[in-house]
């Protein structure tokens, strides 16, 4: 079975400019989420979708950051228009369940620089 | 708010030695906690996850415990080999599933 798969490993853009991420969870997971690591902090959460809807959007920085779930598969982050703050490594996870057992299962992840 | 506090940074240790990683939490309405191994440049692999009711969790060589009273988790290596250099990352669940994670534990373990 494959696990969740993120896409593209690395990114490396201008300040201003437009990136979208992508991740596919493992297949049947209903919940997918996105964390990310910022250079020198610990990983912190960004938003959860369960299915194709948003169920908590709390960790999400500003308005720049946009995330898609189409069809409640895979799920794609937007940042636009890209800071210098946002350079990190942008993690996705998913989970089968919501029971107090469910083990969250995380991607490679991507690593981001905006210059 | 949850926080969570991995100490120490790094930790150096011979190889077979035993080896514990400390996680702490401040708030212990926790659903579960788990504990994660990063390698350099890869993702998160996930090593055990105690539930909140549970007292301890074991897979192979690495024994997990939690104490929700005091806000303290550990992971206990036994035996330790050059292949479990890496970071280790713990992090709490609360009712709303999202993870709160430590800063992490860089592990060595010199032959």
């Amino acid at each position: 079975e494959a696990g969740v798969t993120q896409f593209p490993s690395h990114s490396v853009i201008e300040k201003g400019q437009t990136v979208t991420l992508r991740c596919d969870p493992i297949s049947g997971h209903d919940n997918l989420y996105w964390y990310r690591r910022v250079m020198g902090k610990e990983i912190k959460f960004l938003l959860h979708f369960v299915k194709e809807s948003k169920q908590d959007e709390s960790g999400m920085p500003n308005n720049r950051f946009l995330a898609e779930r189409t069809g409640g598969t895979y799920s794609t982050l937007k940042v636009q228009p890209a800071e210098l703050e946002d350079s990190g490594v942008y993690f996705c996870a998913s989970s089968q369940g919501r029971g107090w057992h469910e083990t969250q299962y995380f991607g490679p992840g991507t690593r981001l620089l905006v210059l | 708010k949850q926080e969570v506090t991995q100490i120490p940074a790094a930790l150096s240790v011979p190889e077979g030695e035993n080896l514990v990683l400390n996680c702490s939490f401040t708030d212990s309405a926790i659903y579960n906690l788990q504990w994660f191994r990063q390698d350099p440049g890869k993702g998160l692999t996930s090593l055990l996850l105690i539930q909140s009711s549970q007292r301890e969790q074991t897979s192979g060589r690495l024994n997990a415990s939690l104490d929700k009273s005091s806000g303290r988790s550990t992971l206990y290596i036994a035996a330790s080999q050059p292949g479990d250099s890496a970071t280790y990352l713990c992090a709490a669940r609360m009712g709303n599933e999202k993870l709160t994670f430590g800063t992490g534990t860089r592990l060595t373990i010199i032959p």
